[in-house]
């Protein structure tokens, strides 16, 4: 069974500034997917950032980036220029991959979450 | 494109009574996933349906809930005799099928169900 975990309940960084959430998770699988999805508190889940295992490029969307480390099973997120609207829960999640063209089978594992407040 | 469709936003029930949670895939999505959030937590996966299929009920208790995916209509959500500790918000996501999918999933705004 796979597990994931974000150690930081709440963080906080100021307007225009950098922060970074923190995900490890374990598995004995080789073909996964890593995610991290935005909560806001309108409660509706939103992508942020998809990883694959097989990449060894992290994955980058506009001012969110990750840094996947594979060996430490750690798959952080960086966000730059934070922005009001950030303000939400962030959770990192887990998915097999089907082994079938690399797409994944969507039973994903979330972690506990981080609550991310921006500050004006 | 219509999203993910979930109702009722909110449902109240009484201890004892059933409640039932619809959800409405995005248009051209044969998959649906339902989770359940408890307060403070992340989500949990319940159950992943096709049409007519139940795939996957994995983490879905095995006494009280069922869910469904007809041919026609929404997916069904439904919890009998409900509980206190079933008081959660769950929420329902979607998939296009096997060979489109890029793994991500489409969410709808979730049922807050509680039970008194």
């Amino acid at each position: 069974a796979q597990t994931v975990t974000q150690s930081q309940p709440e963080m906080s960084v100021q307007e225009a500034e950098t922060v970074t959430l923190s995900c490890t998770y374990d598995t004995s699988e080789n073909n996964y997917y890593l995610f991290w999805y935005k909560q806001p508190p309108s409660r509706q889940m939103i992508l942020v950032i998809r990883q694959e295992a097989y990449k060894q490029q992290n994955a980058t969307e506009n001012r969110f980036s990750v840094n996947f480390q594979k060996a430490a099973k750690s798959f952080s997120l960086k966000i730059s220029d934070s922005q009001l609207g950030d303000t939400a829960m962030y959770f990192c999640a887990f998915a097999k991959g089907d082994g079938a063209g690399g797409t994944s089978y969507g039973k994903l594992t979330f972690g506990q979450g981080t609550i991310l407040t921006v500050h004006p | 494109n219509a999203g993910v469709m979930q109702n009722p936003r909110h449902l109240v029930r009484r201890r004892g009574q059933e409640a039932r949670l619809r959800c409405s895939p995005m248009k051209g999505h044969s998959h649906v996933y339902w989770y359940r959030q408890l307060p403070e937590e992340g989500l949990k996966f319940m159950v992943y349906l096709q049409k007519e299929n139940i795939i996957d009920e994995s983490g879905m208790p095995k006494e009280r809930f069922s869910a469904e995916f007809p041919k026609e209509g929404p997916s069904i959500l439904r919890i009998q005799q409900v509980v206190r500790g079933d008081s959660a918000a769950y929420f329902c996501a979607s998939s296009p099928p096997r060979g489109q999918n890029t793994g991500e999933l489409f969410f709808g705004e979730g049922s807050r169900l509680t039970v008194l």
